[in-house]
């Protein structure tokens, strides 16, 4: 079965240094990624997602992930943390399993920049 | 343009009552799919409609909740005799394909339902 792994619940950084939210999973087959972010009061926004080719994906407001596959981690990434980017994180696979419409979500990380 | 709209926003209702989460998805988006997310976990599949057809209901927890989707737009999750267990936030999603592994779902703001 597929599954999602975010081992941080919790993830402090200071503005303009560089921020990891981790990501690890377990699949059959190629595997279908996802980096959601939920602000507060909004819904979940999509942020990138890693289909194939390059392992280092960009998305929007300057994060970027980086897929690796023989980690089957596919961390989120971003250079310098602004304060705006407090939020919570959400990593999912597509399930390969029963069909392809499902997302599998982790249980997400929240994110913490300090100015 | 628009995104996925739901409504209403926030639902109280007591127990054993009846309530209609209703989800309109992006103009012209062929998949709509509904989750539910408890405080403090990711959202998890309820189900799954391609156009007006229903094609995935496995992760509706049991026969009190139901999903519709009569003109392959507008969406309606119902949940009968609402119990307590039932408090969560409802979020919907649609997509613009038919649910290819590698389409992008876009969700909603979510419906937050608590059963009092």
């Amino acid at each position: 079965a597929q599954s999602v792994a975010q081992p941080e619940d919790q993830v402090n950084v200071a503005e303009g240094n560089p921020l990891t939210v981790k990501c690890t999973y377990s699949v059959s087959g190629n595997p279908y990624l996802f980096w959601y972010v939920q602000y507060p009061n909004r819904g979940l926004q999509f942020l990138l997602k890693y289909i194939t080719g390059d392992n280092l994906v960009k998305g929007s407001y300057g994060f970027e992930a980086e897929f690796n596959k023989s980690q089957t981690s596919f961390h989120l990434k971003k250079p310098s943390a602004l304060v705006s980017d407090s939020a919570l994180y959400f990593c999912a696979v597509r399930d390969m399993g029963g069909g392809y419409n499902k997302l599998i979500f982790g249980a997400g990380t929240r994110l913490a920049v300090h100015p | 343009g628009a995104g996925v709209s739901q409504s209403p926003r926030y639902k109280v209702t007591k127990r054993g009552q009846d309530v209609a989460l209703r989800c309109d998805p992006i103009s012209g988006h062929v998949s709509l799919y509904w989750y539910r997310q408890a405080l403090g976990q990711g959202p998890e599949f309820l189900t799954y409609f391609n156009y007006e057809a229903q094609q995935d209901k496995s992760g509706l927890p049991n026969d009190r909740f139901s999903a519709e989707r009569p003109e392959g737009s507008i969406s309606t999750l119902t949940i009968q005799r609402t119990e307590q267990r039932d408090s969560a936030m409802y979020r919907c999603a649609s997509s613009l394909f038919s649910g290819g592994a590698s389409d992008t779902q876009y969700f909603g703001p979510g419906t937050r339902l608590t059963v009092l």
